[in-house]
């Protein structure tokens, strides 16, 4: 299966603490994106990184990608409680399929 | 502007017993997916469309059919339910190549 692992599976921080969960996935991609999932409902896209950038900034969020090592981070800095949620790496392999890590679950401690 | 709807958002099936699930977009997108999320496993791509009367199969197709007959509209068909089947449910619409995809709320299907 193309489909990321991302790491740690779980994660627990104090709030304004900085947040970094890493994806790895299997074979050459076009781009990698980043979703979050709050219990119980539908994703929401967070950041898209093509496979000729390097690194991506958005906010409070910066995303990398290394295609030699396959792999992509996520870095959350000064976490609020509303960040608690579920986060997953998907990998397109052509262009029009995705495929979804298994998420690494992030808890916010106020 | 609605975004992404699903319908319905719970349904208990008998084994045996069909079912379609229906996905709606107002953005006009051309790409729709169907996807399966169990405990564990992410999210996981059961049939997808590129465009109004196309579709294409994904990682876990067996046991689903699908059709896009209008262009906002992407339907999951389950002829005869399993409870392997029992799963959260997601459709999503994207506009285009390399583009960010948008998720509905999901529909929560057990089968017994």
């Amino acid at each position: 299966s193309q489909q990321g692992e991302e790491d740690p599976q779980a994660l627990s921080i104090q709030e304004g603490e900085n947040a970094t969960m890493n994806c790895s996935y299997k074979t050459s991609i076009n781009n990698l994106q980043w979703y979050r999932q709050n219990s119980g409902r539908g994703l929401v896209h967070l950041i898209l990184i093509r496979s000729n950038e390097r690194e991506k900034h958005s906010g409070r969020l910066r995303v990398t990608l290394d295609t030699s090592k396959k792999s992509s981070s996520l870095l959350i800095t000064a976490s609020r409680a509303a960040d608690t949620a579920s986060y997953f790496c998907a990998t397109d392999l052509r262009g029009n399929q995705f495929y979804f890590g298994t998420g690494t679950s992030l808890t916010v401690i106020p | 502007n609605a975004g992404v709807t699903q319908t319905p958002k719970f349904r208990v099936l008998k084994t045996g017993q069909s079912m379609t699930l229906l996905c709606a977009q107002d953005m006009n997108h051309e790409y729709m997916y169907w996807y399966r999320q169990d405990p564990g496993m992410g999210l996981r791509l059961i049939h997808y469309s590129v465009g109004e009367g196309t579709t294409a199969k994904g990682e876990v197709p067996d046991g689903y059919n699908v059709s896009r007959l209008k262009k906002q509209n992407f339907l999951l068909g389950l002829e005869s339910a399993a409870p392997s089947q029992t799963s959260v449910y997601f459709c999503a619409s994207m506009d285009g190549l390399l583009g960010e995809q948008y998720f509905g709320p999901g529909t929560r299907l057990t089968v017994t």
